[in-house]
């Protein structure tokens, strides 16, 4: 079955700390993974894809087939990045029916 | 652009009614998600349409049902309300390409409230 699982349900860092998101996704086949962000009182929005491999708003992840992980990372979180994180699954292919983690919310402090 | 648009922003209904949720996508987009969002189960999906034709289904009783116009506008029905049925509906749309999944984008959803 397919499965995204974040294990933080809270991360609080300091300004300036280095932030790490995790995730980690079950499934047998070739995933699209994605991160989508909700800041306070905005919809949820795509933050990035694993397959653009670009960096948004300093956070970059990286797909790691061997230990099936998505990690969102940067280097130095700022007060603005205060936000809830999802990580989200796409088997891949012509849909649009994603498997999302139960969300991590990330709390930096001044 | 205007983004994904959800009508009505909140809803009351009691035990057994019924309730059609709205959506209006991105100009443009064709394809038409929902996702369910509660705090116990977080965001689950429902189901996806694109080009007025189901696509795919989440495990959701049949009372949970959904239709796409030609306009590629969609909404969602849910029949004989039960008090778990309470959630955040969120509706995402996205411009279709048939060999590589698209970012959805995410209207600000419908707070169903069954009491």
């Amino acid at each position: 079955a397919q499965r995204v699982t974040q294990p933080e349900k809270l991360l609080s860092v300091f300004k300036g700390a280095p932030v790490e998101l995790k995730c980690n996704y079950s499934y047998s086949g070739s995933p699209e993974l994605f991160w989508y962000v909700q800041y306070s009182r905005q919809r949820l929005q795509l933050l990035l894809r694993h397959i653009s491999r670009e960096s948004i708003k300093g956070f970059t992840a990286d797909l790691n087939k061997g230990e099936t992980s998505f990690h969102l990372k940067k280097p130095f979180a700022q007060e603005e990045d205060s936000a809830m994180y999802y990580c989200a699954l796409n088997r891949g292919g012509a849909t649009n029916k994603l498997i999302f983690g139960t969300g991590t919310l990330l709390a930096v402090q001044p | 652009k205007a983004g994904v648009t959800q009508t009505p922003r909140y809803l009351i209904k009691t035990r057994g009614q019924q309730v059609t949720l709205s959506c209006s996508p991105i100009s443009g987009h064709r394809s038409v998600s929902w996702y369910q969002q509660t705090p116990g189960q977080g965001l689950q999906f429902l189901f996806e349409y694109f080009s007025e034709t189901q696509r795919n289904k989440g495990n959701f009783p049949g009372r949970f049902s959904g239709r796409q116009f030609s306009n590629s506008r969609s909404e969602m029905n849910v029949s004989t309300l039960e008090l778990g049925d309470s959630a955040l509906y969120l509706c995402a749309s996205s411009f279709e390409s048939r060999s590589t999944p698209s970012p959805l984008h995410f209207g600000n959803g419908t707070r169903l409230t069954v009491t």
